[in-house]
């Protein structure tokens, strides 16, 4: 069984800084890893994946995310924060099975001030 | 670029009424999928559907639920007698076979329950 855990439910940063939203996923397999942002009143939006490879994946809008077996996280990271960052972030976890759910964790919500 | 779509964007329904939400999954993809998102709450897997049979379905996917893919095109969400608690976001996804297990998903349909 897999499922993650996301730590802190509303992270603020300022306009310029370090975005860091934290994930540590459980999983029996080897897992697949996602983050989505969902925009309010809009549907989930992919950011970013990892499968299998290089551990430091990138995705768009300048987030990346680096898995670490060793400390079970996949923690979401952008270098400097814009004013259109601010969105609800979730982290999920499926199995290596096709067609296996995904579970999501219960969501960061980011708020970025001027 | 082929994307999920789903219909309605918003359903109002009385408690008790049935309900059928619609989904066209991306056309060449073999997974489906049911999640949904109380306002406020993580997203939660539902069901998974493949090669018209449920895979998989969580706690969540009680009697009052059915999935069905009645065409070549359409993946269907019926809620048999809806009660309050079943006001949420209901998101569909599909996914191919490929190693990434990349799931799509679709806009949301919003459903109140009154």
């Amino acid at each position: 069984a897999q499922s993650v855990t996301q730590l802190g439910s509303h992270v603020s940063v300022s306009e310029g800084a370090l975005v860091l939203l934290r994930c540590n996923y459980s999983s029996s397999v080897p897992p697949y890893l996602f983050w989505y942002v969902q925009y309010p009143n809009q549907g989930l939006q992919l950011l970013l994946k990892y499968t299998t490879g290089a551990t430091l994946v990138k995705g768009i809008n300048g987030f990346e995310a680096e898995f670490k077996k060793s400390e079970t996280s996949f923690h979401l990271t952008k270098p400097s924060a814009h004013m259109s960052d601010a969105a609800e972030y979730f982290c999920a976890v499926s199995g290596l099975r096709w067609g296996n759910d995904m579970r999501f964790g219960a969501g960061t919500r980011l708020t970025v001030k001027p | 670029e082929p994307e999920v779509t789903q219909t309605p964007s918003h359903q109002v329904t009385q408690m008790g009424q049935e309900v059928i939400l619609r989904c066209v999954p991306i056309s060449n993809h073999l997974y489906f999928y049911w999640y949904r998102q109380i306002l406020g709450q993580k997203v939660e897997f539902l069901v998974s559907f493949y090669n018209n049979e449920i895979s998989e379905k969580s706690e969540i996917f009680d009697d009052q639920f059915s999935v069905e893919r009645p065409d070549g095109s359409n993946f269907t969400l019926k809620i048999r007698s809806t009660k309050l608690e079943d006001s949420a976001m209901y998101f569909c996804a599909s996914s191919g076979q490929g190693l990434d297990n990349e799931q799509f998903f679709g806009p949301g349909t919003r459903l109140t329950v009154l």
